[in-house]
């Protein structure tokens, strides 16, 4: 079983609508929780990080912690054809060392159309 | 510029040839990892290192793969004898971080592509 698991999508909606990405992740060990935002042929930019449970927003960004049910997600109020892009879920897990690699799902791309 | 930086951005080479790549952190950061990404996949974990050590490599990392950091600050990534299955995007990402529940926010450079052909 992988650490991370996302479904890759496509995920389509249209713009001004609320987009919503899930990640489960397998190991209770795992710490803080990351979402990242990745245009083709770029490189990983980071968006939101969370750590405890509940919700915490940033703009029209708001990531969603349960950690009983082992489940994070990233919703994306007023979609908007810039944030078509793939999604990347990573956590990190404290496996009795200081916190280091990240393990992340394959990502979800979505599709934001005008 | 004070983000990650990666050199080269893109590296054709021929099977059987040696590759290094480098990587400058963001100045202050102690952590730097390598991670590799193949297309439609999410980044996977290489190896990292607190400032000269390396700390965790991957079963991914074979013995073909060898990586330094030799005064804390930048790393250089060497494959030798590429073979067609090392075509892949090389990420560098550096964090600042300590031990216990660090926050340890890693910040990616804009990558290595390698074409092996």
């Amino acid at each position: 079983q992988k650490e991370v698991e996302q479904n890759s999508g496509p995920l389509s909606v249209p713009e001004g609508a609320i987009a919503s990405l899930n990640c489960t992740y397998s190991d209770r060990g795992s710490q803080s929780f990351f979402w990242y935002r990745q245009y083709s042929g770029k490189s990983p930019e980071l968006i939101m990080f969370i750590y405890s449970n509940g919700d915490k927003e940033d703009g029209r960004f708001t990531a969603q912690l349960n950690k009983a049910s082992q489940y994070v997600s990233l919703l994306i109020r007023d979609s908007q054809p810039s944030d078509s892009a793939t999604y990347l879920c990573a956590v990190n897990i404290d496996r009795g060392s200081t916190l280091g690699r990240l393990y992340f799902g394959r990502g979800t791309q979505l599709t934001v159309w005008p | 510029d004070t983000g990650v930086s990666q050199d080269p951005r893109h590296k054709i080479t021929k099977r059987g040839q040696n590759v290094t790549f480098r990587c400058d952190p963001i100045s202050e950061h102690n952590r730097l990892y390598w991670y590799r990404q193949t297309l439609g996949q999410g980044p996977e974990f290489l190896t990292y290192f607190q400032n000269e050590a390396q700390l965790e490599k991957s079963r991914l990392l074979s013995d073909r793969f060898s990586a330094e950091r030799p005064k804390g600050s930048f790393s250089t990534l060497e494959i030798q004898r590429t073979e067609q299955g090392d075509s892949a995007m090389y990420l560098c990402a550096s964090s600042l971080a300590g031990w216990g529940l660090a926050k340890n926010i890693q910040y990616f450079g804009a990558g290595t592509r390698l074409s092996v052909l």
